[in-house]
């Protein structure tokens, strides 16, 4: 089974300041893709970014990057200029697309990790 | 606003009890994803439809069922609720289901079984 961990339950940052979620994941497999997603206070899951296991680039969208180290299975969330609408539960996600058989692509979630931006 | 639909919001109801939850996907989308967040279990991916058919299955109980109608909306029925069963419950959706396509999630119910 495919495991996702985020050792961080809570983490704050001042606003403006950088900071950094973890994620490590556990799979045999070499073709996977990586996500993370947001949940606000309003409960709505939104996605940040998205990670394919093939690309050697980090992805990058807007604030947001990641530091993706496929040996070390790591797979961390940098966000830049914390804004306080970014206060919210972080998701780190995997996709095994061989794990549940052709056309199956089910995401497997960490616990999560509550941010919170303070003014 | 991700294209979405979920009803009810919320939902308050006894053990026993059978209910029925309803989404509708992204215009366009074919594939469905019920997932339940818990606070014991997490975000638990349920199960997976494409274009009616079913196609995976996670951690569903046998008292869940889901289907998928010729209109594209789904149905997550939950019979004989136990108190465990209080969640939020989500559904997604995604063109055909590929890795290479984003999950766009809806709001959400909330499942208060008391």
């Amino acid at each position: 089974a495919q495991t996702v961990t985020q050792s961080q339950p809570e983490m704050s940052v001042q606003e403006a300041e950088t900071v950094t979620l973890s994620c490590t994941y556990d799979t045999s497999e070499n073709n996977y893709y990586l996500f993370w997603y947001k949940q606000p206070p309003s409960r709505q899951m939104i996605l940040v970014i998205r990670q394919e296991a093939y690309k050697q680039q980090n992805a990058t969208e807007n604030r947001f990057s990641v530091n993706f180290q496929k040996a070390a299975k790591s797979f961390s969330l940098k966000i830049s200029d914390s804004q306080l609408g970014d206060t919210a539960m972080y998701f780190c996600a995997f996709m095994n697309p061989s794990y549940s058989g052709a056309g199956s692509y089910q995401l497997t979630f960490g616990k999560g990790t509550k941010l919170s931006v303070i003014p | 606003d991700s294209g979405v639909t979920q009803t009810p919001k919320h939902l308050i109801t006894a053990t026993g009890q059978r209910v029925t939850l309803r989404c509708s996907p992204r215009s366009g989308d074919l594939s469905v994803y019920w997932y339940q967040q818990s606070l014991d279990q997490g975000l638990q991916f349920l199960i997976q439809y494409y274009n009616g058919e079913e196609r995976a299955k996670g951690n569903i109980l046998e008292r869940f069922s889901a289907q998928q109608f010729p209109d594209l909306h789904s149905e997550l029925n939950l019979s004989s609720l136990e108190l465990g069963d209080s969640a939020l419950y989500f559904c997604a959706s995604s063109v055909v289901g590929g890795p290479q396509e984003t999950q766009y999630f809806g709001p959400g119910t909330r499942l208060l079984v008391l």
